[in-house]
């Protein structure tokens, strides 16, 4: 069993929507991620959150606006998205930001964009 | 850069048997950390087996083991036994610097395996 959360599972928005992905670990971990997956193709970093603040942001397009309200609790607000940002979004957390702490990863936030 | 190359897109194998998935990568750090990650159907990345490069050693976990040849770097997956719930996608991935003291994982393009009944 994940113990990276997100939701929804499933979320299909229009190009003009304003909507939020969420994501919740209970590990004590204090370093989040953003992943972005295309069909048949590896994941790609978008954002890392360490300690509640934005360490890493990997030159995503604005329309892509993280949040870390807390150290469990990390969202994905979109807006203004297009077809082509139709993709898997997984989170992931791990005990911290520096190299070699093994990260998790949630089940994924399924998202298309119409 | 740091590069992850999976030369075999799809392997398909017959339940109990071995198999060994390849992946090789490319980078000038001296210390580093690879994993294993599979993605059943249901999407989820689970880790599969993690290596510390200065470590000797050969990690091992139940039925997965890994080959570390460090100096050919080369870290390759093999699975003993193989069962019907180990068809999935398997991403060799290498973790790197990402600045501000941050690590990302670079994945490689991955192996679909299929265990048959």
């Amino acid at each position: 069993d994940t113990e990276v959360t997100q939701t929804p599972k499933h979320l299909v928005m229009g190009m003009t929507n304003k909507k939020s992905l969420k994501c919740e670990q209970h590990m004590g971990h204090r370093a989040m991620y953003w992943y972005k997956q295309k069909a048949k193709k590896p994941p790609e970093l978008m954002f890392v959150y360490s300690y509640e603040k934005l360490s890493i942001n990997e030159s995503v397009p604005s329309r892509f606006s993280p949040e870390c309200p807390n150290s469990s609790l990390l969202n994905l607000h979109l807006h203004a998205l297009q077809p082509e940002d139709s993709a898997l979004y997984l989170c992931a957390s791990s005990q911290d930001k520096k190299i070699g702490n093994t990260i998790y990863f949630g089940e994924g936030s399924w998202l298309t964009v119409v | 850069a740091q590069t992850v190359t999976q030369s075999q897109p799809e392997m398909s194998v017959q339940e109990a048997e071995t198999v060994t998935l390849s992946c090789t990568y490319d980078t000038s750090e001296s210390n580093y950390y690879l994993f294993w990650y599979k993605q059943p159907p249901s999407r989820q990345m689970i880790l599969v087996i993690r290596q510390e490069a200065y470590k000797q050693q050969n990690a091992t976990e139940n039925r997965f083991s890994v080959n570390f040849q460090k100096a050919a770097k080369s870290f390759s997956l093999k699975i003993s036994d193989s069962q019907l719930g180990d068809t999935a996608m398997y991403f060799c991935a290498f973790m790197k610097h990402a600045g501000q003291g941050a690590q990302k994982l670079v994945f490689g393009q991955g192996t679909r395996l299929t265990i048959n009944p």
